[in-house]
């Protein structure tokens, strides 16, 4: 059955580094999806992406933030300069349908980020 | 404000009870989309259910029960016969056609079946 993958795994950096997050979504999705969750938190909504371009965004993505589709398989998340409140699991997902469907999003693995 | 709320943060019960997950979600929209993902101590999410606002008829699946009731905006899970692989934390989410689906979380409610 096809799944969402992320890499890396765990990913530990300094604070002030650049970071990618990446992320394979399922290959006939068309609609892109970073979450955040904080350790012992809920999950929250960072940005969204459809036809090579942001939906929506959070409050919480803000300019060191951004998303990218290089190729036709992967989807990426890069910070900037990682703060030590950027330390969290990253979640990518995708969906199938475009348009306000509602089709179910497929969570990948996560990435977990930790910030020294 | 909440958007979805899930009252209970932590439960535990014994081994083969019955337990219910409270789920109250707030929404202006008519059509909306309620989900709830399993998030075992790995740290995945993993897909249950998905039930769209015209749908208010109960799903069961296997020993997993969700009652949607409208009335109340409430989405409740219930799992029949506890086993401690069901040891999880459980979310409730919301997406909304208006705001691009992205997802509203509850803030989970930790379920600890003890054997």
């Amino acid at each position: 059955e096809p799944e969402v993958t992320q890499t890396p795994s765990h990913q530990v950096t300094q604070m002030g580094q650049e970071v990618i997050l990446r992320c394979v979504p399922i290959s006939n999705h068309l609609y892109f999806y970073w979450y955040r969750q904080i350790l012992g938190q809920k999950v929250e909504f960072l940005v969204s992406f459809y036809n090579n371009e942001i939906s929506e965004k959070s409050e919480i993505f803000d300019d060191q933030f951004s998303v990218e589709r290089p190729d036709g398989s992967n989807f990426t998340l890069k910070i900037r300069s990682t703060k030590l409140e950027d330390s969290a699991m990253y979640f990518c997902a995708s969906r199938r349908l475009a348009g306000g469907s509602g089709d179910t999003q497929y969570f990948g693995p996560g990435t977990r980020l930790t910030v020294l | 404000a909440q958007k979805v709320t899930q009252a209970q943060t932590e439960i535990s019960v014994v081994e083969k009870e019955d337990v219910t997950l409270d789920c109250v979600y707030e929404t202006r929209d008519t059509t909306y989309y309620l989900f709830w993902y399993k998030q075992p101590p790995s740290g995945e999410l993993v897909f249950l259910i998905r039930r769209n606002s015209f749908d208010e008829q109960n799903e069961i699946s296997g020993r997993y029960s969700w009652n949607f009731q409208k009335s109340t905006s409430s989405f409740n899970f219930t799992i029949t016969a506890s086993q401690v692989v069901d040891s999880a934390v459980y979310f409730c989410a919301l997406s909304e056609p208006n705001t691009g689906n992205q997802f509203y979380f509850g803030t989970g409610t930790s379920l600890t079946v003890i054997p």
